[in-house]
């Protein structure tokens, strides 16, 4: 059974904080991984993609650790408008056709 | 028109009607899907589309009728649906199979809708 399971939260912290995600995944043949934010009310749109150990861009680190199944998301110095839900998502076909598999997701409120 | 639309946003329908989501995609992306999204559920994938070819259909009761006439637009024909099926149907395209992106998709807004 392919599955994605995360942490639903909520994460509540304060501004500048430092927050991270946990994310496993059941297939150890997966190939590609996602990370994608959504707003209350707002279609799904993508923060990172993770196809090697990892990526970073800017505030969010993304690293994965392939032995374990698990993948991670690290966000420094919290904004408010960071608060949102991040999907945690894999795509166990190997990439090649876009068949993505949904986590729950997390939902973080940064608060001044 | 930028990115990914959909129409209608909202629809409400009783169990005997037939009814047609519309999905547009300006980003000149070959590969498209449906998805269903839940309540306290994760998005769940329906239907994959790649060159206007479909190659997914994740077990979708066939009161969903997919349709793809070309690479930029995506239908989703509904009849007889169950109140059950009540959810925020999203589209989304990416660039197609094999180009190795097909992962990072963009979504359009959804349509929010009521089976009574």
């Amino acid at each position: 059974r392919k599955e994605v399971e995360q942490d639903p939260g909520p994460f509540n912290v304060p501004e500048g904080a430092t927050v991270a995600f946990n994310c496993t995944y059941s297939n150890s043949a997966s190939q590609s991984f996602f990370w994608y934010r959504q707003d209350c009310r707002k279609e799904p749109k993508l923060l990172m993609s993770v196809y090697s150990s990892g990526n970073e861009d800017g505030r969010f680190t993304a690293q994965l650790n392939r032995a374990s199944q698990y993948i991670s998301l690290l966000i420094r110095d919290s904004k408010l408008s960071d608060s949102a839900t991040y999907l945690c998502v894999v795509n166990f076909d190997g990439g090649s056709q876009g068949n993505l598999i949904f986590g729950k997701g997390t939902k973080l409120s940064v608060k001044p | 028109e930028t990115g990914v639309t959909q129409t209608p946003r909202h629809l409400v329908m009783g169990m005997t009607n037939k009814k047609s989501l519309k999905c547009e995609q300006h980003l000149g992306h070959n590969a498209m899907y449906w998805y269903k999204q839940s309540a306290k559920k994760p998005l769940e994938l329906m239907f994959v589309y790649n060159f206007k070819e479909q190659t997914e259909n994740n077990s979708v009761p066939s009161r969903f009728s997919p349709e793809c006439p070309n690479s930029s637009h995506l239908f989703l024909h509904l009849h007889t649906l169950q109140p059950e099926d009540s959810a925020l149907y999203l589209c989304a395209s990416s660039q197609g199979r094999g180009s190795g992106r097909a992962g990072e998709q963009f979504f359009g807004p959804g349509t929010r809708l009521t089976v009574l």
